[in-house]
């Protein structure tokens, strides 16, 4: 059974720009989570998504946003570009809603120049 | 708040020794607690949940309502568990995870 993919695995872009990345959970489930890791802050929570419906949102500002689609893959977009969203974006995956284990990506690296 | 405190960084020990990763965590309500680990080079893994009550690699947890704590504990060090370990807590409702700093262990030979 295929993990849960994460694509690009790199980026480079420039401040003010705008990124997309995509995840691809495991087949059958419905539950899509998004990470942000840094080494100050460590893995913060931006998003679950459950059946294209988000459920769930963490402490990080509009220009981050994120959707899911009818095959429950999902993709997250951050406008607006600053030094400071240089990151390890992880995607997660669950079969449900109710605290399931996750299943984690590889990872995207953004860095911003 | 929610919260996860893991107050190592680092935790060296060596092969044989045992080993104590200490979690404490602030919930009001029922939560329900996790150990994941990330190898080197390899994709978070959970490696225990509490309501399992089962032993993976030989590691341990277990909830301490009153202490609000969920330690790592392994009789027997190894150096193939050397890795960052993160407590992390969910409602039960969600799949929110509040994740920990995270401790690394290193395991010396």
């Amino acid at each position: 059974k295929a993990g849960v993919t994460q694509t690009p695995r790199y980026l480079i872009k420039t401040r003010g720009q705008q990124v997309t990345l995509s995840c691809s959970p495991i087949s059958g489930h419905r539950s899509v989570s998004w990470y942000q890791q840094t080494p100050g802050q460590g893995l913060q929570f931006l998003f679950e998504y459950f059946s294209e419906t988000q459920r769930n949102k963490g402490n990080f500002p509009g220009r981050f946003s994120g959707r899911q689609f009818s095959n429950s893959r999902s993709e997250m977009n951050v406008s607006t570009l600053e030094l400071g969203d240089s990151a390890l974006y992880l995607c997660a995956s669950a079969r449900d809603t109710t605290g399931t284990e996750a299943f984690f990506g590889q990872g995207t690296r953004l860095t911003v120049v | 708040a929610q919260r996860v405190t893991q107050p190592e960084k680092l935790l060296s020990v060596f092969k044989g020794a045992p080993v104590e990763l200490k979690c404490n965590y602030s919930y009001s309500g029922s939560p329900e607690l996790f150990w994941y680990v990330q190898y080197s080079r390899q994709r978070l893994q959970l490696l225990l949940r509490h309501i399992s009550r089962e032993s993976i690699k030989g590691f341990t947890a277990d909830l301490n309502k009153g202490e609000t704590s969920f330690h790592l504990k392994k009789p027997f060090a190894q150096e193939e568990d050397s890795a960052m370990y993160y407590c992390a807590l969910t409602s039960g409702a969600t799949n929110k995870l509040i994740f920990g700093t995270g401790t690394l262990l290193a395991v010396q030979p």
